[in-house]
């Protein structure tokens, strides 16, 4: 089975409007942590937004936030008010248990995110 | 600040050739992981270094192979390489949970 899921291959969204990328995950630990991360064209991965498992809050951070419901082991990322240089790749990611040894990221295969102005 | 960085940002070669790719971490970091991301799909871990040792290990054969040097910088060799080995080849630091990558390094493999 495939441990994060990314259902969307390719989105487009008009500027200023909000956004929710999808990612599904499957672990049979108790202690992980889910990432997303952003890749522009240049390649590099842009670290957004991390929540932890036992984390009680929906993670944000700034115009990201990341909808956690772990009961259907889902993470999706939420963009609000979409902007053109948010136009790239997203990649869902996740790291299963914590602490020494165990810090391996899993990604998904990605969603493409295009703005339309 | 200056964040992770990577050399050469682009390089060919010939299948059955050697190459060493090269990672200067993030400033205040102690760990370095290396992935590969093949055309249209998610990286894949190829192995982490923390106080110059692997310390953990993803599905790759021993033609992948890594050093981490006293200064937390790191290197990725590749030997008797493959067509397949054609991919960005992406450097990640940390120091506690968040991965900070590097720009990559495009390996093309003729």
């Amino acid at each position: 089975a495939q441990k994060i899921t990314q259902t969307q291959p390719g989105m487009f969204v008009q500027e200023k409007e909000a956004v929710t990328l999808d990612c599904t995950y499957d672990t049979s630990d108790q202690s992980y942590g889910l990432f997303w991360y952003k890749q522009p064209s240049s390649g590099e991965m842009i670290f957004l937004i991390y929540q932890g498992s036992y984390d009680e809050q929906n993670a944000t951070e700034g115009r990201y936030s990341l909808n956690f419901q772990k009961a259907r082991k889902s993470a999706n990322l939420v963009i609000s008010a979409s902007q053109l240089g948010d136009s790239a790749m997203y990649f869902c990611a996740m790291r299963e248990g914590f602490g020494f040894g165990n810090e391996k990221l899993t990604f998904g295969t990605g969603t493409r995110l295009t703005i339309i102005p | 600040d200056a964040g992770v960085t990577q050399s050469p940002t682009h390089l060919i070669k010939t299948r059955g050739q050697q190459v060493t790719l090269r990672c200067s971490p993030k400033s205040g970091h102690d760990t370095v992981s290396w992935y590969q991301q093949a055309l249209g799909q998610g990286p894949q871990f190829i192995f982490q270094y923390y106080e110059e040792e692997e310390r953990q290990r993803g599905n790759f054969p021993d033609r992948f192979s890594g050093h981490q040097f006293p200064n937390y910088s790191s290197e990725l060799n590749v030997n008797a390489l493959l067509l397949g080995d054609s991919a960005l080849y992406l450097c990640a630091s940390s120091y506690g949970e968040t991965q900070y990558f590097g720009p990559g390094t495009r390996l093309l493999v003729l």
